[in-house]
């Protein structure tokens, strides 16, 4: 069974402050993705990594692929409450098991306070 | 291009019911996925079809099922439905066609109350 653990579930943060996210498998990636997900709607896409080491930034995000290529992390700096909602990581795993199938995390719910 | 679009937004229906939900990728895009999302589950793969064919499936009863289109739009369809079911159901597409799937793009999803 491939498990993706993400880490914290809940954050509560004030404005300016900074956060990072954790998700840990015990698998390798053939690449993770990162997604936001707003109430009712459809996770969108934020990032996707493929190589092991990999740091994308996207405005204040920040990604990491671990160089084993079991982990990440998104880290924010200075948030916002427009950065508040759910953040989802999600893993795919190579293999002809897994056509179109994203392993996701539980999920980080991030609530930024004026 | 018009991103992934789901019909309907939103479906009640009681026990013992079925439901069909339909699911357009975006344009090009041959692999469809579904998930299923709930609180305490979170987001659970159901099963994934490339040109007309499930390639993959999670681990769900055969109450839920699926097709797809030689146009690559996808319905699913859950029978006999119970409370359980209830949940958001999310169609993802992508331009992948071998097994490394590198990236997924999500329609807003089908909210299904069963009462």
């Amino acid at each position: 069974t491939q498990l993706l653990e993400q880490s914290p579930q809940f954050l509560s943060i004030q404005e300016g402050e900074n956060l990072t996210v954790y998700c840990n498998s015990s698998s390798v990636f053939s690449s993770l993705q990162w997604y936001r997900q707003e109430p009712g709607e459809g996770p969108v896409l934020l990032v996707t990594v493929v190589t092991g080491g990999e740091v994308k930034k996207l405005k204040r995000l920040t990604f990491q692929f671990g160089d084993a290529r079991k982990d990440s992390s998104l880290h924010i700096t200075a948030a916002q409450p427009g950065d508040t909602g759910l953040y989802l990581c999600a893993g795919a795993y190579a293999g002809g098991t897994s056509y179109g199938k994203l392993t996701f995390g539980q999920g980080t719910i991030l609530t930024v306070h004026p | 291009k018009a991103g992934v679009t789901q019909t309907p937004r939103y479906l009640i229906k009681t026990r013992g019911q079925q439901v069909t939900l339909s699911c357009s990728p975006i344009s090009g895009h041959r692999s469809v996925s579904w998930y299923q999302q709930t609180p305490g589950q979170g987001l659970q793969f159901l099963f994934e079809y490339f040109s007309e064919t499930q390639r993959n499936k999670g681990n769900f009863p055969g109450r839920f099922s699926g097709r797809q289109f030689s146009n690559s739009r996808s319905e699913m369809n859950v029978s006999t439905l119970e409370l359980g079911d209830s949940a958001l159901y999310l169609c993802a597409s992508s331009s992948q066609t071998g097994s490394s799937l590198k990236e997924q793009f999500f329609g807003p999803g089908t909210r299904l109350t069963v009462l």
